[in-house]
Formats: C-alpha cells, structure tokens, sequence
C-alpha cells in the first residue's frame, strides 16, 4: 500500500535555531515528491518539486531534499513568519495525476 | 490572478439537507480535484477531472457528486449531508503531467 508518513507531527523552533522535517514514502513509482506550505484557514501552496533521488531545491530559508524513500526540508535560521503546518506529498505512477498527501508537520517558531 | 476560487467559504448545513460547492479556475489547467482536510487525516482525494469532460473517484468518494461544467468549473455536490461530512473542502488544479497542484482557500463546512 503507498504510504506518505511526515514527521514530526509538531516541531517548536527558536529563532534561528536550524532543524529539518521528514518526509519518508513507500510508494510504488514515485512520478513526483511535492512540498507544500498550509497557514491556518488557507490553501496549501507550492514549495518545491523533487523527482529524482539526489536532487535538491532551495528558496530563501528552505532547502529540500529526496532520496529513494524519503525527502527532507532543511529550514535554515527560522524566522517567525517560518510558522505554518508544512506538506508533503507524492504523485505516483499510473495514479492519473491526483497527489498523495502526509498528514504535515505543524512548525511554530518562537521569537 | 486570481488562480483557484472557491464559494463559499463556510457553510453550516442540517444533516440530511444538500449543497453545492463551487470551484473555479482561470489558469487554463486541464485537470481539477477536491480534497477534503481532516484533523490528523491529511488531504484526501474524493473525485477529480483528469481533463473537460471525464471525472473519477478518488480516495473517500461516498456521499458526493461532481460535475466539471465546462474547462473552468468543477462543482462537488452533498446530496444529504452527514454530520461525517464536516471538513475542510480544497479544490485543485494542475496543467497536466507531473506538475504542482494549485489550490483554492478553502469551504469550511459543518454539519450539525
């Protein structure tokens, strides 16, 4: 069964203190890992696409990055504006385009 | 731009009454799909339109009906509203092949 599992479910960051969240997947044909970034009453919106195992994405404090079974986002020196419940999700092969999601990581980061 | 627009943004429904929800996209994406948001439960497909015309179910599909009205539009209808039906409702669409989904803001419904 294809699995997207995103830990942790919570993370509380100081300023500035860097971490990284988890995205790990059993999938079978993976067409596609996406990063999305959800604050509160909104729509997701779009982060970074990764396709291949060894490549990587960065925006500002982001950085993603994939491997054959799991994918990481790097945030570098959060800032507070940093805070939203970020995705992950995974487009599988002969799955008629629709995207498998986590369940997110809620990320709040302290002044 | 205005990308995804949905209506409305909440709703309070009876259990047993029925509503329409509204997408609409002015990106010219070929595909479209709703998704339901649960605490704990991520987003879950219910029916998408890979293209004008064709509409599929997805992951939790029971209890709803989509109509993709023309290129533009693709509406999820609740025929008789179930206290299990109270979510948050994303609509999405995407250009084709493997390429992001873009989303509307969002109808919080509740069904008492």
């Amino acid at each position: 069964e294809d699995q997207v599992t995103q830990s942790p479910e919570a993370l509380r960051l100081q300023e500035g203190e860097s971490s990284s969240l988890n995205c790990s997947y059993t999938v079978s044909g993976l067409r596609g890992l996406f990063w999305y970034r959800q604050d509160p009453g909104k729509g997701p919106e779009f982060l970074f696409t990764l396709y291949s195992a060894g490549e990587e994405k960065e925006k500002e404090r982001l950085k993603a990055t994939l491997t054959k079974k799991e994918s990481f986002l790097h945030i570098t020196a959060p800032k507070p504006e940093d805070s939203a419940t970020y995705l992950c999700a995974v487009r599988i092969a002969g799955s008629a385009r629709q995207l498998t999601f986590g369940s997110g990581t809620q990320l709040t980061v302290l002044p | 731009n205005a990308g995804v627009t949905q209506t409305p943004k909440f709703q309070v429904l009876k259990t047993g009454q029925s509503m329409t929800l509204q997408c609409a996209q002015d990106m010219n994406h070929n595909s479209m799909y709703w998704y339901r948001q649960d605490p704990g439960m991520g987003l879950r497909l219910i029916y998408y339109s890979a293209s004008e015309g064709t509409t599929d179910k997805g992951e939790v599909p029971n209890g709803y009906n989509v109509s993709r009205l023309n290129k533009r539009e693709f509406s999820l209808r609740l025929e008789s509203a179930a206290p299990s039906q109270t979510s948050v409702y994303f609509c999405a669409s995407t250009e084709g092949g493997v390429t992001e989904a873009f989303f509307g803001q969002g109808t919080r419904l509740t069904v008492v």
